[in-house]
């Protein structure tokens, strides 16, 4: 089975400054996706950001960008220039097509940025 | 609407109580998910509808967990004779053709239930 391992329960960040999330995960399929969530206090997920496993190339969306090294299974998230806004849960999501439609999530981590 | 709305927001129930909770997905899409989120965890997929159709029931934890979805949009999750462990928040999700397709599942702000 599939399993998403996030080891940093919680991070801080001083605004503006740089942080990176590690996910692991762990898969014998070539072919799956994965994901960044955001989940703020408001309780309300939304989706980061996403990597499709076939592509070489490192997803970027504005200020956050993902490292996906398939073969060490690791796809981190860096946010740049933290804002105050980025204050919330963050889970790493895994998919595969051939297990039906269900996203794996990690146990998130909860990242707290200060001014 | 706009979004996924899920109610009640917040529901305590007694042990042995059957609750009803209501997800209300963005109009028009076809995937609709419950997942199942205890304090300090990450979701846990419960069940999966694709229209009216069950497509996945595998996440639910017994056969006092039953969700239906009966015209295809509207979905009801509904929890018999709740125990403590079921204290949780549950999150209703949809998505326009599933998660492979566009990657993204629209997420509702959840239904805390609170089992005393």
């Amino acid at each position: 089975a599939q399993t998403v391992t996030q080891s940093q329960p919680e991070m801080s960040v001083q605004e503006a400054e740089t942080v990176t999330l590690s996910c692991t995960y762990d898969t014998s399929e070539n072919n799956y996706y994965l994901f960044w969530y955001k989940q703020p206090p408001s309780r309300q997920m939304i989706l980061v950001i996403r990597q499709e496993a076939y592509k070489q190339q490192n997803a970027t969306e504005n200020r956050f960008s993902v490292n996906f090294q398939k073969a060490a299974k690791s796809f981190s998230l860096k946010i740049s220039d933290s804002q105050l806004g980025d204050t919330a849960m963050y889970f790493c999501a895994f998919f595969d097509p051939l297990e039906g439609d269900k996203l794996i999530f990690g146990t998130g981590t909860r990242l707290q940025v200060f001014p | 609407g706009a979004g996924v709305s899920q109610s009640p927001r917040y529901k305590v129930a007694k042990r042995g109580q059957d609750v009803a909770l209501r997800c209300d997905p963005i109009s028009g899409h076809v995937s609709l998910f419950w997942y199942q989120q205890a304090l300090g965890q990450g979701p846990e997929f419960l069940t999966y509808f694709q229209n009216e159709a069950q497509l996945d029931k595998s996440g639910l934890p017994s056969d006092r967990f039953f969700a239906e979805r009966p015209e295809g949009s509207v979905s009801t999750l509904k929890i018999q004779r709740t125990q403590q462990e079921d204290s949780a928040v549950y999150l209703c999700a949809s998505s326009p053709r599933g998660v492979a397709n566009t990657g993204e599942l629209f997420f509702g702000e959840g239904s805390r239930l609170t089992v005393l």
